[in-house]
């Protein structure tokens, strides 16, 4: 059961555009959700999160947008850039509950 | 510190095999994931720890998978038989209630 879903295996954007990765989460009990990403042989690592009382949380170029009614959240990247090029999960969990739901991952290349 | 450490970094073995994968979470975390990476589903929780307690191993695929953690320092995730379907890279990850630090995984290949 796939409760956190990055329907977009792959997103292609050109260097300085924005690009914006999509996640949607069916378990209406998640209330934290985090991104994290991954290059190539190499374990993820943490980018950015927001808690469910807020929509919205910006980090440098990195924002990431919660619709908690529709079950969505998305993260933009603004401007891209070529080191940016990796793969995006999303994530969710219930705060201090520790059972962190994974998507698929969105593989994002950004070209010079 | 030096990150969560998993070990091997590669494994290949021959199906029937049992397979023992390692990790040694951050110092302090409170928490310990196991997940495996495949192309279909991305990230799929195994099994995590609470305070070494297991709390929830409903990802677990098969009884041919079982995971251990004797101390805070330590887990073990074993596949005995190990079967080709089984090949992936598996990570652990440690955590304090909320974001979860990620080791370099292990690709495991079963020919």
């Amino acid at each position: 059961d796939q409760q956190v879903k990055q329907n977009s295996p792959s997103l292609s954007v050109q260097e300085g555009r924005i690009s914006i990765l999509n996640c949607d989460y069916t378990n209406s009990m998640f209330d934290y959700f985090l991104w994290y990403k991954k290059y190539p042989a190499e374990g993820p690592t943490f980018l950015i999160s927001i808690s469910s009382i807020k929509d919205k949380n910006e980090d440098g170029r990195f924002t990431v947008f919660l619709n908690k009614s529709a079950k969505h959240l998305s993260l933009h990247i603004v401007p891209s850039q070529p080191g940016d090029s990796a793969v995006y999960f999303c994530a969710a969990s219930v705060y201090n509950n520790n059972d962190m739901r994974f998507g698929a991952g969105t593989r994002l290349t950004v070209k010079p | 510190d030096a990150g969560v450490i998993q070990s091997p970094r590669h494994e290949v073995t021959e199906m029937g095999q049992e397979v023992t994968l390692r990790c040694k979470p951050i110092s302090g975390h409170n928490s310990l994931f196991w997940y495996r990476q495949t192309m279909m589903r991305g990230l799929e929780l195994l099994i995590y720890f609470n305070n070494n307690v297991p709390i929830d191993d409903s990802g677990m695929p098969e009884d041919r998978f079982s995971a251990k953690m004797p101390n805070a320092s330590f887990s073990t995730l074993k596949i005995q038989p190990s079967e080709p379907r089984d090949s992936a890279v598996y990570f652990c990850a440690s955590g304090l209630n909320t974001e979860a630090f990620f080791g370099q995984g292990t690709r495991l290949t079963v020919v």
